[in-house]
């Protein structure tokens, strides 16, 4: 696709259940990264990217959090044992080399009951 | 560790206003500053950015200067259009080290009127 992809757009899950965020870079980007942003506030680091390897993922909350990138492409963010301070925007953006974003995905909104 | 404070908002102007959102930030050593922007219903998009102190951004008429002396990074544009509502987030990079990690504000809401 021409942009980054996040699916699915919204997300609606219980406490204690375990969820799975996808984030479909744009094609030949080798820098992704997750961030999150919570309501009234502005997005934060979550975990970067590049290729298949995380190489830092000093953002992320708690070890219920975990983001895998097998191929280096598609990346999914997990969160397992959900909260409700869990609910929030999760965002994602690539880069074809390091260095700061210029577009990010339309986002999944996670809401955890 | 490195913050951005930007004007809160909601703003709300007449189309052809001037629009000023302010953006001051706190940065160890020289960071990149940044403006994005969020329309309704899309992802957040860089909008201009500047490297360097005196630097002055530019995009789509919006304009910033890269202000070292009064840590700020203002963005201005002339003559605000309908298209332009949005929500505009400062961010910075690079101020503690990584260049890839963005630290934001918390957002302005603009809203434009015909």
């Amino acid at each position: 696709g021409a942009g980054v992809s996040q699916t699915p757009s919204n997300k609606v899950t219980e406490k204690g259940k375990y969820v799975e965020l996808r984030c479909d870079p744009i094609s030949g980007h080798t820098a992704l990264y997750w961030y999150r942003q919570s309501l009234g506030q502005g997005p934060e680091f979550l975990i970067y990217f590049q290729g298949t390897g995380a190489a830092d993922d000093s953002g992320l909350p708690n070890d219920r959090f975990f983001a895998v990138r097998p191929e280096g492409s598609v990346s999914t963010l997990k969160i397992q044992r959900t909260e409700r301070g869990d609910s929030a925007m999760y965002l994602c953006a690539s880069s074809l080399n390091q260095g700061t974003p210029g577009f990010f995905g339309p986002g999944t909104r996670l809401t955890v009951l | 560790g490195d913050s951005v404070t930007q004007m809160e908002g909601p703003v709300t102007l007449s189309e052809e206003a001037f629009l000023t959102i302010n953006c001051t930030y706190t940065a160890t050593g020289y960071p990149s500053l940044f403006w994005y922007v969020q329309y309704p219903g899309e992802g957040l998009q860089l909008l201009l950015k500047a490297t360097k102190a005196d630097d002055k951004g530019s995009n789509k008429g919006f304009e910033a200067t890269y202000r070292k002396e009064t840590t700020s990074f203002h963005l201005e544009k002339g003559s605000v259009q309908v298209s332009d509502s949005a929500v505009y987030f400062c961010a910075l990079s690079g101020g503690g080290g990584s260049n890839y990690k963005l630290t934001f504000g918390k957002g302005t809401l603009l809203t434009v009127n015909p």
